[in-house]
């Protein structure tokens, strides 16, 4: 079946502009979440949603970020005034549920570039 | 602190050569640990998982192996093969914790 699917897959903003990016879980998985990852650096949690329960935002580095999930499934990821170090990769994960057993898959990302 | 650290950061290794990759980890209370593969320009795929009572556990040409006595665990490769080239995450769960804790990865590059 279809993976985690992310748009878009390449986004060139300039700086103070806000951008959107989209994540289509896989169908039927209530959990999602939205990763960052910066050239050399680890995967950085940013945000993570479970089925109806309010979603897990402590990881947002900044009142510049939001996201919201719509119907439990599709994503959106905002930034709002882009900042050169908003530069990254922006992953997006889906797992079955919040056991820790359920593996999370990963989308393909969106690699931010903010000029 | 919880932390998963990786070594070495890169590596590059003859087509056809084994290698070993390591993670160490002081993530506690321990769940579970992953590793998973990362292609350039895709997400990262896992390979196996590990809970506290498993010690090796294959994959393939993967093996891993866990020490949750000295939270050591390394990833072994066989017969390394081009498209093997890619960066390696060892990622650990904290127990009852959502968020996981990941490494900065070992980026291989196998060589013909």
């Amino acid at each position: 079946g279809a993976g985690v699917s992310q748009s878009p897959s390449n986004k060139v903003t300039e700086k103070g502009k806000d951008v959107e990016l989209r994540c289509d879980p896989i169908s039927g998985h209530t959990a999602l979440y939205w990763y960052r990852q910066s050239l050399g650096q680890g995967l950085e949690f940013l945000i993570y949603f479970q089925g109806n329960s309010a979603p897990d935002k402590s990881g947002l580095p900044s009142d510049r970020f939001s996201a919201e999930r719509t119907g439990g499934s599709v994503s959106t990821l905002t930034i709002q005034r882009t900042q050169q170090e908003d530069s990254a990769v922006y992953l997006c994960a889906s797992s079955l549920g919040e056991t820790t057993a359920y593996e999370q898959y990963f989308g393909p990302g969106t690699r931010l570039t903010v000029t | 602190k919880n932390q998963v650290e990786q070594s070495p950061q890169s590596l590059i290794i003859l087509e056809g050569k084994n290698c070993t990759l390591q993670c160490n980890y002081t993530v506690s209370p321990f769940s579970n640990l992953r590793w998973y593969k990362q292609d350039t320009g895709r997400g990262p795929v896992s390979l196996t998982i590990m809970t506290f009572s498993e010690n090796t556990k294959s994959n393939g040409r993967y093996t891993a192996t866990l020490d949750a006595d000295t939270k050591q665990s390394s990833l072994h490769i066989t017969a390394s093969q081009l498209s093997d080239s890619a960066s390696y995450i060892c990622v650990v769960r904290r127990t009852g914790f959502q968020k996981l804790v990941f490494g900065t990865g070992t980026r291989l590059l196998v060589s013909p």
